[in-house]
């Protein structure tokens, strides 16, 4: 079965400073895609970042990046130069072959001015 | 250009009654997927249509639920005799093609069942 954890449900962070939220996830498969979504309060998901597994370059975007290690199942989020903007909930999702997004539970990150 | 549209936004309806929920993905994107978020949860996948070719309906939790598309446009799921559990936002999410592409979600539907 495809699962996805993260074991962080709440963090905070000061803001400009760095964060890193947590994500493993559990399959079977070779290649598929790794994303990191935000939900802020307003409820509208955003795609913060994507990840191929065939690539071992890891992803990045603008203060966003992840550690992907792949045989430890391992997708790690880096938030640089946190901004009062980055508050939201976030969710890491594995996409298997069958095309079904399979999502975390969630954390929730808060940026202090 | 114009991002995934939900509608209703909210809706109250008692127990037993029929709900449908309408979503217009953007267009263009073959591939539309149907979320349900319960409160403080992650995302639970529904029913996810790829153009012309049968629905994958594996995460629909019983035959209450049921969801339409027409060829490559709005999508509409239906919950029949609504149950205090099926309360929670229904998130609607479209893509360009299969597997690997960006989803984009629409803003949900906040669904309270009385």
């Amino acid at each position: 079965a495809q699962t996805v954890t993260q074991s962080q449900p709440e963090m905070s962070v000061q803001e400009a400073e760095t964060v890193t939220l947590s994500c493993t996830y559990d399959t079977s498969e070779n290649n598929y895609y790794l994303f990191w979504y935000k939900q802020p309060p307003s409820r509208q998901m955003i795609l913060v970042i994507r990840q191929e597994a065939y690539k071992q370059q890891n992803a990045t975007e603008n203060r966003f990046s992840v550690n992907f290690q792949k045989a430890a199942k391992s997708f790690s989020l880096k938030i640089s130069d946190s901004q009062l903007g980055d508050t939201a909930m976030y969710f890491c999702a594995f996409i298997s072959t069958g095309n079904q997004f399979y999502f975390g539970t969630g954390t929730s990150l808060t940026v202090i001015p | 250009g114009a991002g995934v549209s939900q509608s209703p936004s909210n809706k109250v309806t008692e127990k037993g009654k029929d709900v449908e929920l309408r979503c217009d993905p953007i267009s263009g994107h073959t591939a539309l997927y149907w979320y349900r978020q319960r409160l403080g949860q992650g995302l639970e996948f529904l029913i996810y249509f790829q153009g012309n070719s049968a629905p994958d309906k594996s995460g629909l939790p019983s035959d209450r639920f049921s969801a339409e598309r027409t060829g490559e446009s709005v999508s509409t799921l239906t919950i029949q005799r609504t149950q205090q559990e099926d309360s929670a936002v229904y998130l609607c999410a479209s893509s360009l093609g299969g597997r690997g592409e960006t989803q984009y979600f629409g803003p949900g539907t906040r669904l309270l069942v009385l």
